[in-house]
C-alpha cells in the first residue's frame, strides 16, 4: 500500500527565509507527484506537478524535485513571505491505482513578518 | 481561467436530511471526483467517475451516492444526512490520461446539526 509522509507536520520561520518541504513516498511506481497549497477554509490550489520522468518544475520562487527511486520529493520556497503561510501537501499518482491520487498530510507553514 | 465550482462554499442541514453537494468542472475533464477532509484524517476518497454515468466507490462510500448525468457536473448525495458526515467536502476533476494533476474546487463546508 502506497503511503505518503510529510515532514515537518509544523514548520514556523521568518520571512525573507528559503525553506525545504519533505514528501517521502514508498511506493516508487508513480506516473506524477503533485504539490498543493491549501489556505485555511479552502480547497486545494495546484502549485507544481512533477512527471515521473521529470527530476524537477520551476515556477516563480517555487522549485520541486523529484527523485523517484529514492521515493522522495521537495518543495522548495525561496525568500519567503507571510503570504506564503498556508498548508501544503504533496499527492502521488501511482501506476497501478489509475486517477486516483494518494495525499500526504501536509505541512502547515507559517511565515512570521 | 479554468474552473472547478462547488456551488456552496457553507451548508447547515438536519439530521436526517437529504443533501446535495453540486460541483461543475469547465476544463472537458473526463475524472471527476469527491473527498471529504477532516483534521487527523487527511483527504479521503468517496467516490470517483471517469465518464458520464460511470461511477466507483472510494474507500468511504457508506452514507454516500453520486451521480454524473452529464461530463461536466458530479454531484455528491448524502442520503440521511448524519452528525459525523460533518466535514469539508472537495470536489476535484482531471484528464484521464497519466500525465495530467488534478483540479480542485474551493470546497463546502458541511455542517449536520
Amino acid at each position: 500500500k502506497q503511503e505518503v509522509t510529510q515532514i515537518p507536520a509544523a514548520l514556523s520561520v521568518p520571512e525573507g527565509e528559503n525553506l525545504v518541504l519533505n514528501c517521502s513516498f514508498t511506493d516508487s511506481a508513480i506516473y506524477n507527484l503533485q504539490w498543493f497549497r491549501q489556505d485555511p477554509g479552502k480547497g486545494l490550489t495546484s502549485l507544481l506537478l512533477i512527471q515521473s520522468s521529470q527530476r524537477e518544475q520551476t515556477s516563480g520562487r517555487l522549485n520541486a524535485s523529484l527523485d523517484k527511486s529514492s521515493g522522495r520529493s521537495t518543495l522548495y520556497i525561496a525568500a519567503s513571505q507571510p503570504g506564503d503561510s498556508a498548508t501544503y501537501l504533496c499527492a502521488v499518482r501511482r501506476e497501478t491505482s489509475g486517477s486516483r491520487l494518494t495525499f500526504g498530510e501536509g505541512t502547515q507553514l507559517t511565515v512570521n513578518p | 481561467d479554468v474552473k472547478v465550482t462547488q456551488s456552496s462554499r457553507y451548508l447547515v442541514k438536519r439530521t436526517g436530511e437529504k443533501v446535495f453537494l453540486e460541483c461543475v468542472q469547465d476544463m472537458d475533464h473526463e475524472n471527476m471526483f469527491w473527498y471529504r477532509q477532516d483534521p487527523g484524517l487527511g483527504l479521503r476518497l468517496i467516490y470517483f467517475s471517469y465518464d458520464v454515468k460511470m461511477k466507483e466507490k472510494g474507500d468511504i462510500p457508506e452514507g454516500y451516492s453520486v451521480s454524473r448525468e452529464k461530463k461536466e457536473r458530479f454531484s455528491l448525495i448524502l442520503e440521511s444526512a448524519s452528525t459525523n458526515q460533518t466535514s469539508m467536502y472537495l470536489c476535484a476533476s482531471s484528464f484521464a490520461g497519466t500525465d495530467y494533476g488534478y483540479t480542485f474546487g474551493s470546497g463546502t463546508r458541511l455542517t449536520v446539526v
